[in-house]
């Protein structure tokens, strides 16, 4: 069973539209959670990250967690085909041990001009 | 965010030869750095954790002696890797975690390639 499980995609929306981004894991001692987008060829970038229950808004960007339910999510506002990415959902905590991270297999976003 | 460094960006190099990668961060001090390889279209592999002034810890099935790691400062850590192989093959990335902190911000990684 994966530990963090994304949706592979790819997830297609048209431009200037909402992308919901979805990310589940299953142990419940993880305590911190991130966003990375992508670009192909090129690293990981930190776009958000969340350590508590609730909802946490960066600009275009709302990261949203749900720890009885175990999911976290992304929400972006306004979608622009620059955001056309891959999106890693990463989280670290008592699953991986102290500060490792455990990667989901990531989602890949097209923004559609 | 944090900024993270990796040189060289790009290496070609002969199999059997040693190539070594050094990864820094320039505006915080790293007292962990991780590395990481990854596949075409796969997600990142965590090779190992480098604290600094300690031994590596290896994840199951990186062979210690082919990837040298070692983190001899608080904004340098360095990856050896030995006897290169083709299968050797991928992008490396490192990143840093300063104290306190549990967010890791990457370098903008290493692309081997052994022939």
């Amino acid at each position: 069973q994966k530990e963090v499980e994304q949706n592979s995609g790819p997830l297609s929306v048209p431009e200037g539209a909402i992308a919901s981004l979805n990310c589940t894991y299953s142990d419940r001692g993880s305590q911190s959670f991130f966003w990375y987008r992508q670009y192909s060829g090129k690293s990981p970038e930190l776009i958000m990250f969340i350590y508590s229950n609730g909802d946490k808004e960066d600009g275009r960007f709302t990261a949203q967690l749900n720890k009885a339910s175990q999911y976290v999510s992304l929400l972006i506002r306004d979608s622009q085909p620059s955001d056309s990415a891959t999106y890693l959902c990463a989280l670290s905590g008592e699953a991986s041990g102290t500060y490792k991270y455990i990667f989901g297999t990531g989602t890949r976003l097209k923004v559609l001009a | 965010g944090a900024v993270v460094s990796q040189h060289p960006s790009r290496v070609i190099c002969k199999s059997g030869t040693s190539v070594k990668i050094e990864c820094r961060s320039l505006d915080f001090q790293a007292t962990t750095m991780f590395w990481y390889r990854q596949f075409p279209k796969k997600s990142l592999m965590l090779m190992a954790t480098s604290n600094e002034g300690s031994k590596a810890t290896y994840e199951q099935g990186v062979e210690k002696d082919k990837f040298l790691i070692n983190h001899a400062s608080l904004t340098l850590s360095t990856l050896t890797v030995t006897s290169a192989h083709p299968e050797d093959s991928s992008f490396y990335i490192c990143s840093g975690l300063a104290g306190g902190s549990y967010e890791q911000y990457f370098g903008p990684g290493t692309r081997l390639t052994v022939t």
